[in-house]
């Protein structure tokens, strides 16, 4: 089945400072998000993103299907961006929709 | 207010008892879906539903169950067939399974632990 792989596994920021995240992975998909996991467990939508490039705020992404790879870029960081960011993709052509998860970034901003 | 929710956000269960989690939403979406998330990993599909009183196993389905009665519910039972049943339970839904339209959201969870 498809490999989602997620880089660094862990991150310490200061805070202010810039980050990028990234997920490789090992197939074509018809879906691609990031979440923001909270420290109460909740997964926070950030960007649905197949492909393409999108922005939010401090926050953007940039899809390469044809490569593989996914960016999260997180701009001029705050403490209550800590927690955990997941990266999942669908099972290209595949009926059930279901998403596969990367084992995720944790992400620590220090005031 | 639309969303995802989710009951109880704690349970606490005996060997050997079953258990049911709830998941509800008012999206209107047709897809549902159950992941269970252990600690420092990702979320694994244990059921997902496309359509009312359908649903199919996900990846790690052993020793649970569900139902689709109606489009707004899917609630999860843990049985005691589980061997490992303690982790954090989390419902997810989407406008459709597959696609363009498989964006999913996902409610608050459950955290089950077995005593």
């Amino acid at each position: 089945g498809i490999q989602v792989e997620q880089s660094p596994p862990d991150l310490i920021l200061q805070e202010g400072a810039n980050s990028t995240l990234r997920c490789n992975f090992s197939d074509s998909v018809n879906n691609l998000q990031w979440f923001h996991q909270n420290p109460w467990g909740q997964l926070i939508n950030l960007f649905y993103i197949p492909s393409g490039t999108k922005q939010n705020g401090r926050l953007s992404a940039t899809t390469v299907a044809t490569e593989r790879y996914s960016l999260l870029y997180i701009s001029s960081s705050q403490t209550t961006d800590s927690g955990v960011y997941f990266c999942a993709v669908d099972n290209y052509g595949g009926s059930q929709g279901n998403l596969i998860f990367g084992k995720g970034t944790k992400l620590s901003v220090k005031p | 207010d639309g969303g995802i929710t989710q009951s109880p956000k704690y349970l606490f269960r005996k060997e050997g008892q079953n258990v049911t989690l709830s998941c509800e939403q008012n999206l209107n979406h047709d897809a549902m879906y159950w992941y269970r998330q252990d600690p420092g990993q990702g979320l694994r599909l244990i059921y997902y539903s496309q359509i009312v009183n359908d649903f199919q196993k996900g990846d790690i389905a052993e020793g649970y169950s569900v139902s689709r009665e109606k489009k707004e519910s899917f609630p999860l039972t843990v049985t005691s067939a589980q061997k490992n049943p303690t982790a954090f339970y989390l419902c997810a839904s989407s406008i459709a399974a597959g696609g363009p339209y498989n964006e999913q959201f996902f409610g608050p969870g459950t955290r089950l632990t077995v005593l």
